[in-house]
């Protein structure tokens, strides 16, 4: 079975600062995949950046980057500089067997 | 290159009555999964197919949910008899294949219902 728990059900950050979602995980699978998606109130979700289990350095895309440690099975996204656009729901996801699984997601508010 | 296409984008139904949501996916995309949101939660799996076969179909409830991926290309969801509890936004994703952890799924728009 795998397992995605996101624990913040809201966040409040200040335009331009950096701000953490915290994504834990559990899974068998010992080559499995972690994913974060951004969900603005449109309702599309947008894929933003991924971090394969065997990658050794944490991936980043432009202002996103995820924080990944594997012995505490953590894969924390940091948010640099916020923008105001950035208010949306953002869920982690894992990859495992074959199977995706999304977490309950945790909705940032990017204050001005 | 095109993404994943939905249609229709807003569906307003009573109670016992059914509702289709078409979905094509990313061309060349092997994998297509269609998930079930309610308001407020994460994207719950309904059904996974692998070309036209399915792959995973353990949480879609088979009383009143259908799908299916004719050709392997675009699928089609069915809910007959719609209950309240439906009222969800319907995703439909695609992925290049199913195997390997770094295939990122593509999301679609959503299909938004509303039973009354």
């Amino acid at each position: 079975a795998q397992k995605i728990t996101q624990t913040q059900p809201g966040m409040f950050v200040q335009e331009k600062e950096a701000v953490t979602l915290d994504c834990t995980y559990d899974t068998s699978d010992p080559s499995y995949g972690l994913f974060w998606y951004k969900q603005p109130s449109s309702g599309e979700m947008i894929f933003l950046i991924y971090q394969g289990s065997y990658d050794q350095q944490n991936a980043t895309e432009g202002r996103y980057s995820l924080n990944f440690q594997k012995a505490r099975k953590s894969a924390n996204l940091v948010i640099s500089a916020s923008q105001l656009g950035d208010s949306a729901m953002y869920f982690c996801a894992i990859k495992g067997f074959n199977k995706f699984y999304f977490g309950s997601g945790t909705k940032l508010n990017v204050k001005p | 290159e095109a993404g994943v296409a939905q249609s229709p984008r807003y569906k307003i139904i009573e109670k016992r009555q059914s509702v289709a949501f078409w979905c094509n996916p990313i061309s060349g995309h092997a994998t297509l999964y269609w998930y079930q949101q309610i308001l407020g939660q994460g994207p719950k799996l309904l059904i996974q197919f692998q070309n036209n076969g399915v792959v995973d179909d353990s949480q879609l409830p088979k009383d009143r949910f259908s799908a299916e991926r004719l050709k392997g290309v675009d699928s089609t969801l069915k809910i007959q008899p719609a209950k309240l509890e439906d009222s969800a936004v319907y995703l439909c994703a695609s992925s290049q294949g199913a195997g390997g952890s770094g295939n990122t799924i593509y999301f679609g728009e959503g299909s938004w219902l509303t039973v009354v």
